[in-house]
């Protein structure tokens, strides 16, 4: 089955830039949108960024996504306590003919 | 406002038949480019795509679960109903159905989700 790969977590201090990197491959990011996601203990996923680096009405600025060949990032700029969350990237599949999503990233705040 | 929302039992029996019904509101399943996912996700916390239904009726399924999984809609009662079979202690997960739209955004509103165990 096809999987993005995505750094187990990532941690930072408050106003600090954080990055997520996904990793997958030509039949999913490197053809396609990806979109990211973020789940606070208890909810469910939230979309963040899609289209590469567009944001939903009501996600700061401070949330921005880019694409090179077949990964993305998601950056979180000034980094705040309520950013502590799991992030995920996602993306269609060409090969699988439907969605996949990476193993998520933890974000912890110092 | 679109809100979805996740019904069904909250425990099964090995080998039996899950059915979990998604009630929507706020879009309509007949209008172009509008589909209708569901999403699991494991107590270790993995998202695992398991079908799609879109507004023309075409529907996708993980290649790994297709011969498990059926994905209907009924317009009149904005509902999209998926059964699974064959259930197993694995299958144990929070299950969430979201609104898709083709394209560039996959699952932009999500429903609460609903958590089912299988176990004897």
């Amino acid at each position: 089955q096809s999987v993005l790969t995505q750094p187990p977590s990532a941690s930072g201090t408050p106003g600090q830039r954080v990055t997520v990197s996904c990793s997958g491959g030509r039949s999913n990011i490197g053809s396609n949108a990806v979109n990211w996601y973020r789940q606070l203990p208890g909810t469910a996923p939230k979309l963040l960024i899609y289209s590469i680096n567009r944001r939903p009405s009501g996600v700061p600025d401070r949330f921005s996504g880019s694409k090179s060949g077949t990964s993305a990032s998601l950056a979180i700029s000034g980094l705040q306590s309520e950013d502590e969350a799991d992030y995920y990237c996602a993306a269609w599949d060409d090969s699988l003919n439907g969605v996949i999503f990476g193993g998520g990233t933890k974000v912890t705040v110092l | 406002q679109i809100t979805l929302r996740e019904s069904g039992p909250t425990s099964v029996q090995p080998t039996q038949t899950l059915t979990l019904t998604c009630s929507f509101s706020g879009f309509s399943l007949t209008r172009s480019g509008v589909g209708v996912g569901w999403i699991r996700q494991t107590p270790g916390k993995a998202l695992e795509w398991l079908a799609l239904i879109y507004w023309d009726d075409d529907k996708r399924y993980r290649p790994s679960l297709k011969t498990r999984l059926a994905i209907t809609k009924d317009t009149s009662k904005n509902e999209v109903v998926l059964t699974m079979t064959n259930m197993d202690p694995v299958d144990t997960a929070t299950y969430y159905c979201a609104h898709s739209f083709v394209g560039e955004i996959l699952f932009d509103v999500w429903g609460q989700g609903t958590l089912v165990t299988v176990s004897s």
